[in-house]
């Protein structure tokens, strides 16, 4: 398995600022996902994140609302810009292995007021 | 494009007992992969298992099984002997093989699973 830690845990934010939440991994993987779970619902992708080359956003998620970096092997970041209380979620990432497996890292839980 | 269909929102099982969550997917390729990932209340996703398409033996690992059936699109989860710490949300998630596949994973709705003292 892997050790895929997120921060912040937690965040509580005032609607119209900027939250990023960075990713780490602890070993070097080609692929990062970013995913958004909205209460009491299923987990939806948002971006795709390879190092060397732009996000590829899903249907529904544009770059200005969430850029993405990913500087290296091991790191990303996504911000959730220009907040609504409808940003209310939690939002998890997760490293893709040639194993084709995916790990998880523990989420951060945001409140937009 | 995939489909994940969970058709259990919820469900309650006795510990020490036997439950068995159902999840069926729609896809038109041949060479995939299925996921059970578990999620408790602290919110981490917990892979639980994984099934090779191409490989018919069922995929076990400890208390927990599948019973895969491709030609059915089926993709079951056995739990056995039940454990308080079970109790969580399960997803069944889909993801397509292949070297341009991209790792994506397409997840169902998730059952929520209450194991009872």
């Amino acid at each position: 398995s892997a050790v895929i830690s997120q921060k912040p845990s937690r965040d509580i934010c005032q609607r119209g600022t900027s939250l990023t939440i960075q990713c780490q991994v602890d070993s070097q993987v080609t692929m990062m996902f970013w995913y958004r779970q909205q209460p009491g619902q299923s987990l939806t992708l948002i971006a795709t994140a390879n190092q060397g080359s732009e996000a590829t956003y899903e249907s529904g998620f544009v770059i200005d609302k969430f850029p993405i970096s990913r500087p290296n092997l091991t790191f990303s970041t996504l911000t959730v810009s220009n907040m609504s209380p409808e940003d209310s979620s939690i939002y998890l990432c997760s490293a893709g292995y040639r194993e084709r497996t995916q790990y998880f890292g523990p989420g951060t839980r945001l409140l937009v007021l | 494009a995939q489909t994940v269909t969970q058709s259990q929102p919820e469900m309650s099982v006795q510990e020490a007992e036997t439950v068995t969550l159902s999840c069926t997917y729609d896809t038109s390729e041949s060479n995939y992969y299925l996921f059970w990932y578990k999620q408790p209340p602290s919110r981490q996703m917990i892979l639980v298992i994984r099934q090779e398409a191409y490989k018919q033996q069922n995929a076990t690992e400890n208390r927990f099984s599948v019973n895969f059936q491709k030609a059915a699109k089926s993709f079951s989860l056995k739990i056995s002997d039940s454990q308080l710490g079970d109790t969580a949300m399960y997803f069944c998630a889909f993801m397509i093989g292949g070297d341009n596949a991209g790792n994506m994973l397409t997840f169902g709705g998730g059952t929520r699973l209450m194991v009872k003292p």
